[in-house]
């Protein structure tokens, strides 16, 4: 079956410029979380979505950072007037309804350059 | 503040032995542990999971196993292959949907 789908997958932009990145869940997945990958760092929480719940934005970085998950499906993931640091490769990842026994299922990632 | 920790970057290993690779945590509320396994430019991938009732688990050539006393797990592939040469994620989470990542160690296995 059809896996966890992100686009761009690759996304060049100057500073100072807004980006969208686009996740497409596992079908019948509940949980959507994203995670950024800097260079030469783990993976940083950003943001889970579970159902109708109100999501978790504890890691966003910045208030230039926002999410929205429409319809219990696609996510897209805003960054504001992008700075050099937002430089990382942005993945999303879903699942069933978290407990134990389940896992992330994670997309390709899309990885953002801002020159 | 590091909760899942992976303190070896890189790690270099003769096809047909034995990999081992490490990760300690810090939060002893973690009770569900995982490894993932990336290859370049796709996402990571679900390798094996233990559940902190138990102190070992195997799938195959993975085996992880996992020190509740000294905050300690650990993934052994045994014989390691040129295929797994990839990068090296664990993962902890305390019974919520919030999954710690480490930083990651780099496997290289040689012909």
């Amino acid at each position: 079956g059809a896996g966890v789908s992100q686009s761009p997958s690759n996304k060049v932009t100057e500073k100072g410029k807004d980006v969208e990145l686009r996740c497409d869940p596992i079908s019948g997945h509940t949980a959507l979380y994203w995670y950024r990958q800097s260079l030469g760092q783990g993976l940083e929480f950003l943001i889970y979505f579970q159902g109708n719940s109100a999501p978790d934005k504890s890691g966003l970085p910045s208030d230039r950072f926002s999410a929205e998950r429409t319809g219990g499906s696609v996510s897209t993931l805003t960054i504001q007037r992008t700075q050099q640091e937002d430089s990382a490769v942005y993945l999303c990842a879903s699942s069933p309804a978290p407990g134990q026994g389940t896992y992330l299922h994670f997309g390709n990632g899309t990885r953002l350059t801002v020159t | 503040d590091q909760q899942v920790k992976q303190n070896s970057p890189s790690l270099s290993v003769q096809e047909g032995r034995i990999s081992i690779l490490n990760c300690d945590y810090t939060n002893s509320m973690f009770d569900y542990f995982l490894w993932y396994k990336k290859y370049p430019a796709e996402g990571p991938t679900f390798l094996i999971s233990i559940s902190s009732i138990k102190d070992k688990n195997e799938d195959g050539r993975f085996t992880v196993f996992l020190n509740k006393s000294a905050k300690h797990l650990s993934l052994h592939i045994v014989p390691s292959q040129p295929g797994d040469s990839a990068v090296y994620f664990c993962a902890a989470t305390a019974g919520t949907y919030k999954y710690i990542f480490g930083t990651g160690t780099r496997l290289k296995v040689l012909a």
